[in-house]
């Protein structure tokens, strides 16, 4: 058990409001990840994290940002919700092990109306 | 770049038979790869992956996995289907010096009783 929690795991929001998720990981690893999960796409990158204050985009982060300002949390935040922003999304961490593995969180369920 | 496809987005094997899921890479160099499983409602969990110790990767609850370098694929199996089995199943490749995964978009397996 890699020990991630996101939270909330359930939200729904109006368009145009923002919204925040979070992410917290119990062991201290230094990479953490941000993905969203849509039907015929997989899971797509939106932001990832390689240290405190360290932060760069992946495949899908326009209207997507993100703040680490201590190792164990990683936030997203929506500034305005959209409904193409609906999705389950799911935090990642990587243990630092030589062959890039990551481990995932039990996901949010974001529903913009 | 990097690259996944798996091929075919529903699979469906009766209770007993011979589980294969097929995943084809691309990599300019050589590759990590994993098998990530999703039970419904949860996050990513993984299965396998590979590292160039060995071309047979062996996995939990029975699967294992194939490396064939020269036909670029990473194909899933598990000799005898279990109804437990039934789940979304991601093909995911990463290189050496690459801090992401990349993910392909997912086969689901359906497994009839």
């Amino acid at each position: 058990d890699a020990g991630i929690t996101q939270s909330p795991r359930h939200k729904v929001t109006e368009t145009g409001t923002p919204v925040t998720l979070r992410c917290h990981q119990t062991e201290n690893h230094r990479y953490m990840y941000w993905y969203r999960q849509d039907p015929g796409h997989g899971l797509r990158l939106i932001h990832y994290s390689y240290g405190v204050k360290d932060t760069d985009k992946g495949e899908v982060s326009d209207g997507y940002s993100v703040s680490r300002s201590k190792t164990e949390d990683f936030l997203l935040t929506l500034e305005s919700a959209t409904s193409s922003q609906t999705s389950v999304y799911f935090c990642a961490i990587r243990e630092g092990g030589f062959y890039n593995e990551q481990f995932f969180g039990p996901g949010t369920r974001l529903t913009v109306l | 770049a990097q690259s996944v496809t798996q091929l075919g987005s529903h699979v469906s094997v009766s209770e007993g038979a011979l589980v294969l899921l097929r995943c084809n890479y691309s990599s300019s160099v050589p590759p990590y790869l994993f098998w990530y499983v999703q039970y419904p409602n949860q996050g990513l969990q993984l299965l396998l992956k590979y590292t160039s110790a060995a071309t047979l990767v062996k996995g939990i609850n029975g699967f294992e996995a194939e490396f064939k370098k020269s036909e670029t694929s990473f194909h899933l199996s598990k000799p005898s289907a279990h109804l437990s089995d039934a789940a979304v199943y991601f093909c995911a490749v990463s290189e050496k010096r690459d801090d992401k995964i990349i993910f392909g978009k997912g086969t689901r397996l359906h497994i009839l009783p």
